[in-house]
């Protein structure tokens, strides 16, 4: 069964810096991966999607990377605001499941 | 769009009651997902349907638990007795697709069961 980590769980940085957040997944059998966010007492938004045949997405200022082979996907946040604090989750999604990881519970602060 | 719809948004029941979550996917969706989120176990995939059929029911936890998608734009969860374990949130997802394209999230409803 695949598992889906993220560490560290919690990260708090201030305002501005260039940061990283890790996703690992045991399967490199996946169709995508996905990024997404959550803010307390919220569903989740998604932010950005790789597709298995892609190695990175970008929007805005979160650029999504992906290497099947070392089971590993980063998602970086350039300078960071304090309106990026929230939890960041990813998901990896095979052929019958999505698998989703704990979250990273980022703080930005100003 | 409107987005994914949940209703009600807050639901507190008693113990041994009947409790009917309901979601509206995003229109021209095929797949619809529910999700259980609790701090203990993080997000948990319960059943997902693909053009109203369920598909994959091996989240769901116990019998008490039933879902339904009579038509393209809604579904139920339904937690027959409720229990205090069953407290969490409850979300409905929804894509066009299932390699290509985003899940997208409703806002959930939060079950405290007392």
């Amino acid at each position: 069964k695949q598992e889906v980590t993220q560490i560290p769980a919690a990260l708090s940085v201030p305002e501005g810096e260039n940061l990283v957040l890790n996703c690992s997944f045991t399967d490199s059998a996946i169709y995508n991966l996905q990024w997404f966010r959550q803010d307390p007492g919220k569903g989740l938004t998604s932010l950005l999607l790789i597709q298995s045949s892609q190695r990175e997405q970008t929007s805005g200022r979160l650029n999504a990377s992906l290497d099947k082979s070392s089971g590993r996907s980063t998602l970086y946040i350039a300078a960071s605001q304090p309106g990026d604090s929230a939890t960041y989750l990813c998901a990896a999604a095979d052929r019958n499941q999505f698998y989703f990881g704990t979250g990273t519970s980022l703080t930005v602060i100003p | 769009d409107a987005g994914v719809i949940q209703s009600p948004r807050h639901e507190v029941t008693e113990m041994g009651q009947e409790v009917t979550l309901r979601c509206k996917p995003i229109s021209g969706h095929d797949y619809l997902f529910w999700y259980r989120q609790t701090m203990m176990r993080g997000l948990e995939l319960l059943i997902y349907f693909n053009n109203n059929v369920p598909i994959d029911d091996s989240g769901m936890p116990e019998d008490r638990f039933s879902a339904k998608m009579p038509n393209a734009s809604f579904s139920t969860l339904k937690i027959q007795p409720s229990e205090p374990r069953d407290s969490a949130v409850y979300f409905c997802a929804s894509t066009r697709g299932w390699t290509y394209n985003e899940q997208f999230f409703g806002p959930g409803t939060r079950l405290t069961v007392l």
